[in-house]
């Protein structure tokens, strides 16, 4: 049950879009369509951005979208605000049932 | 409206036992598989526990194996995590979620402190 691998940090200036790097194995991200991403501000609990790969919650600005190929699953957000900036992480199911997270990126706002 | 509370957290010295509870309220709670996720400070998060609507499935990180189990009570709307043998690593903050999607945590709880020092 390693951690997914993502990037510590990533920065963008208001308006510009970045994307974020989730690359796990051929057990969890490579094996199904089960990538979700929360994005956490400090000291708040974490919120679904995005489910199943590529689907996003009702109340979810279509700014956030996700992108899969092979083992490793993306986050782009477009048109950063300020209020983007936050800790984004990513989880997987398992093929042996159980959800692994990655180890989060810290996503600045220039 | 949808929500999840945890309580139960506080200091516990290394050893002891704690359980940690769940409160939903606004949905359907025997119809969700519930997971516990856990936060270290200054960390990331670290996946617990899964437990499915039924309590027939069960599944846990291999770091609380053992140690830890999940359960929950339908007819109060209630999700456990007891916790035993804690160690020092196991200080963070739990999280509980909803799961909606195979792998998505639509709904969390504001999370509570479990300390484990002596």
């Amino acid at each position: 049950q390693s951690a997914l691998t993502q990037p510590a940090s990533v920065s963008g200036s208001p308006g510009q879009s970045i994307t974020i790097s989730c690359t796990g194995t051929s057990s969890d991200v490579g094996f199904y369509y089960y990538v979700s991403w929360y994005q956490q501000h400090p000291g708040k609990a974490p919120k679904l951005l995005i489910y199943d790969v590529i689907n996003r919650p009702s109340g979810i600005s279509d700014r956030f979208s996700g992108s899969k190929s092979g083992n490793t699953a993306s986050l782009t957000i477009s048109g950063l605000q300020a209020e983007d900036e936050a800790d984004y992480y990513c989880s997987s199911y398992t093929t042996t049932s159980t959800r692994v997270f990655g180890g989060g990126t810290k996503l600045t706002v220039l | 409206q949808v929500q999840l509370v945890e309580s139960g957290g506080g200091v516990v010295q290394p050893g002891r036992s704690l359980r940690l509870s769940c409160a939903a309220s606004g949905f359907i709670f025997s119809n969700y598989a519930m997971h516990w996720v856990r936060q270290a400070p200054g960390k990331g998060l670290e996946w617990v526990a899964l437990i499915s609507y039924d309590e027939v499935n069960k599944y846990y990180a291999d770091s609380v194996k053992g140690r830890f189990t999940i359960s929950r009570d339908n007819s109060n709307n209630t999700l456990f995590l007891q916790m035993s043998s804690l160690r020092r690593e196991d200080t963070a903050v739990y999280y509980c979620a909803r799961q909606n999607s195979l792998n998505g945590f639509d709904i969390w709880g504001q999370g509570t402190l479990v300390t484990v020092s002596s």
